[in-house]
């Protein structure tokens, strides 16, 4: 069956280290791959997916995320976290024509 | 000018009312969702329009019914309000022009907190 899982309810880092939020999926097929953000009390926001092409996919708000197919495998990187990136982090899978799934959702934590 | 625009953005009824909530996109999108958000923060889509036409009807009471009169807007009208329907509902648009393909970025309106007595 297809889905998609974020191991982790929560991330706390401190401000200007390295934040990584995971997401693992499965899926019959090629995957499609997004991540949203989410601010309290707003709508999610896009930013960056995964098509097809190069494994690492460059977003908004200095993100990152790397495909890996082989770990099946979309997790959220940046190199230097800040206190205004404390939010809620969805990964999503999209596949076939027209379906697709969001996690759990990861809350991330920046402090000073 | 906001993208995906919703209203209202608090609803607080009774059980057993009739409620509706607007949505309206100013993207030239072809296809709009309704997702829902519960307490635990999980989403799940409802329902996705194409051009006016139904192509995601995914497991909800049919006490829930979307009405899409142009393709700009997409609203939702849930009848028998009932305690289990409290929670943040999500209106969403994508380019899709050949229906709600699994490539496309979602824009995400703000969000309508309903609040069921």
């Amino acid at each position: 069956a297809q889905s998609v899982a974020q191991p982790e309810d929560q991330v706390n880092v401190a401000e200007g280290n390295p934040l990584t939020v995971k997401c693992t999926y499965s899926v019959s097929g090629n995957p499609y791959l997004f991540w949203y953000v989410q601010y309290p009390n707003r709508g999610l926001q896009f930013l960056l997916k995964y098509i097809t092409g190069d494994n690492l996919v460059k977003g908004s708000y200095g993100f990152e995320a790397e495909f890996n197919k082989s770990q099946t495998s979309f997790h959220l990187k940046k190199p230097s976290a800040l206190v205004s990136d404390s939010a809620l982090y969805f990964c999503a899978l999209g596949y076939n024509f027209n379906k697709f799934y969001f996690g759990s959702g990861t809350k991330l934590n920046v402090k000073p | 000018d906001t993208a995906v625009s919703q209203t209202p953005k608090y609803l607080v009824t009774q059980m057993g009312n009739d409620k509706s909530i607007k949505c309206e996109q100013n993207l030239g999108h072809d296809t709009m969702y309704w997702y829902k958000q519960d307490s635990k923060k999980f989403l799940k889509i409802m329902f996705s329009y194409n051009n006016k036409e139904l192509i995601i009807n995914e497991t909800v009471p049919n006490r829930f019914s979307p009405k899409s009169p142009d393709k700009a807007h997409l609203n939702l009208h849930i009848n028998s309000l009932e305690l289990g329907d409290s929670a943040v509902y999500f209106c969403a648009s994508s380019q899709g022009p050949s229906g709600a393909s699994s490539t496309d970025t979602q824009y995400f309106g703000p969000g309508t907190r309903l609040t069921v007595l």
